[in-house]
Parts: structure tokens; C-alpha cells; sequence
């Protein structure tokens, strides 16, 4: 049982780039997310889908594109990568959106932008 | 809006000894709070929440977490500490209502339990 799944670990990108991150949970939650952890700053929500078919942005939507693809998989893109969004970046996956629900984390995808 | 404040950022504690990791939070109505904690290179791992209730809440590894109205606080304490309790720990709040899916985060505290 895999949980939550995200591709890359790693990437390196230029200024001006995109990239697209995938994530995919084979729980059967109909919620996602997507957080950036940087130093001192926890975690802050970039998007999130409380079921298949909807998408919210979160605290820092700016510069970010999500696609709900079906209730098992929720990407995030970067369609012109700067160096403000060298980061590490989790994906997450709970029940339902709401309630007491708990978030189930993926390992996380270290980006860096030149 | 809602806000969570971990107002240390290390911790530093000898093995054997009782640790506490303090929170507090604010939130508009009542709270579901939670605590959980990331080892290095790793995603974040459920600790324990609380929801209603009893206002102290255990949850994995020994550790338990006291829920205080009043003070606002939600405090994760472990009675002994372990050098694999080194680790990176964050609180979580969310409100009972609306809202769907909008967990914030505190910033983390860095717990170091030393042998």
C-alpha cells in the first residue's frame, strides 16, 4: 500500500521553465493538496481539491496551475518557474475536505530554480 | 482567519527527561487541532488530533497532547523522551465549520533529544 506518491524528489530548473509535479494516492480519498515548505515557514497551502471535479486555491495560489485529473491523481505546474519557487513541495490526500479528517503526506519533491 | 504559533524553534532535551513542544492557535469557533511531526527527508506523520471531548488526547509513539480553551494552547509533551524523538514537529488547526479542507500550519519546532 503506496499511500501518497509524488514524482520528481528532485528537479533542477532554469528561470523561465515549467514543469508539471505529479502526485497520486491509491487510498480512495476524495480530498487533496498541495503544500511548499520553506525554512522558518512551515507549511503554506498552494492548492487544494475537496473532490474530484473542484479545484481552490490556498495561501500562495501565484504562480501555480493544479489539474484534478481523476480522484486518484492531483498535479501542480510551474509554467514559468522562478527562483521564489525553489522549494520542497508535499503532496497530501485526506477522506473527506472537511472535519477532523487527517492529512496523509507524500515524501516530497525538492525543487530548485536557477 | 486562523493561526497557529509554535513559539519555540528548537528544543533541546536530555534522554529519559519529559519533553513538551508548545502551540497555541487561533481560530474563530471551536478547533480541530492537530500535531504532527517529519523526520529528515520525509513527509509530515499523524500524531494525534483532538476533537471534542476529553482534553487529553494520546496519540502514537507515547506522546499525548493537552487541549487547553482558555489558554488556547494545545501543548504535545512525552513523560520520556527518546533519541529517536528527534525530530521536526508541527501543529496543525483547522475549524469545525466551513472552511473545507484549509488546515494552517505552525512554522515547526526542531526537537533534539540528546543521550
Amino acid at each position: 500500500n503506496a499511500g501518497v506518491t509524488q514524482t520528481p524528489k528532485f528537479q533542477v530548473l532554469k528561470t523561465g521553465q515549467s514543469m508539471t509535479l505529479q502526485c497520486a494516492q491509491d487510498m480512495n480519498h476524495n480530498s487533496m493538496y498541495w503544500y511548499r515548505q520553506d525554512p522558518g515557514m512551515g507549511l503554506r497551502l498552494i492548492y487544494y481539491s475537496a473532490s474530484e471535479g473542484t479545484t481552490d486555491k490556498g495561501e500562495v495560489p501565484n504562480g501555480y496551475n493544479v489539474s484534478r485529473l481523476n480522484k486518484r491523481e492531483f498535479s501542480l505546474r510551474l509554467e514559468s518557474a522562478a527562483p521564489s519557487q525553489t522549494s520542497v513541495y508535499f503532496c497530501a490526500s485526506s477522506e473527506g475536505g472537511g472535519g477532523a479528517n487527517v492529512l496523509t503526506f507524500g515524501a516530497g519533491s525538492r525543487l530548485t530554480v536557477l | 482567519a486562523q493561526s497557529v504559533a509554535q513559539p519555540e524553534d528548537q528544543v533541546n532535551v536530555a534522554e529519559g527527561n519529559p519533553l513538551t513542544v508548545k502551540c497555541t492557535y487561533s481560530v474563530s469557533g471551536n478547533p480541530y487541532l492537530f500535531w504532527y511531526v517529519q523526520y529528515p527527508n520525509r513527509g509530515l506523520q499523524f500524531l494525534l488530533k483532538y476533537i471534542t471531548g476529553d482534553n487529553l488526547v494520546k496519540g502514537s509513539y507515547g506522546f499525548e497532547a493537552e487541549f487547553n480553551k482558555s489558554q488556547t494552547s494545545f501543548h504535545l509533551k512525552k513523560p520520556s523522551a527518546l533519541v529517536s524523538d528527534s525530530a521536526l514537529y508541527f501543529c496543525a488547526v483547522r475549524r469545525t465549520w466551513g472552511n473545507a479542507g484549509k488546515s494552517t500550519f505552525g512554522d515547526g519546532t526542531t526537537l533534539t533529544v540528546k543521550p
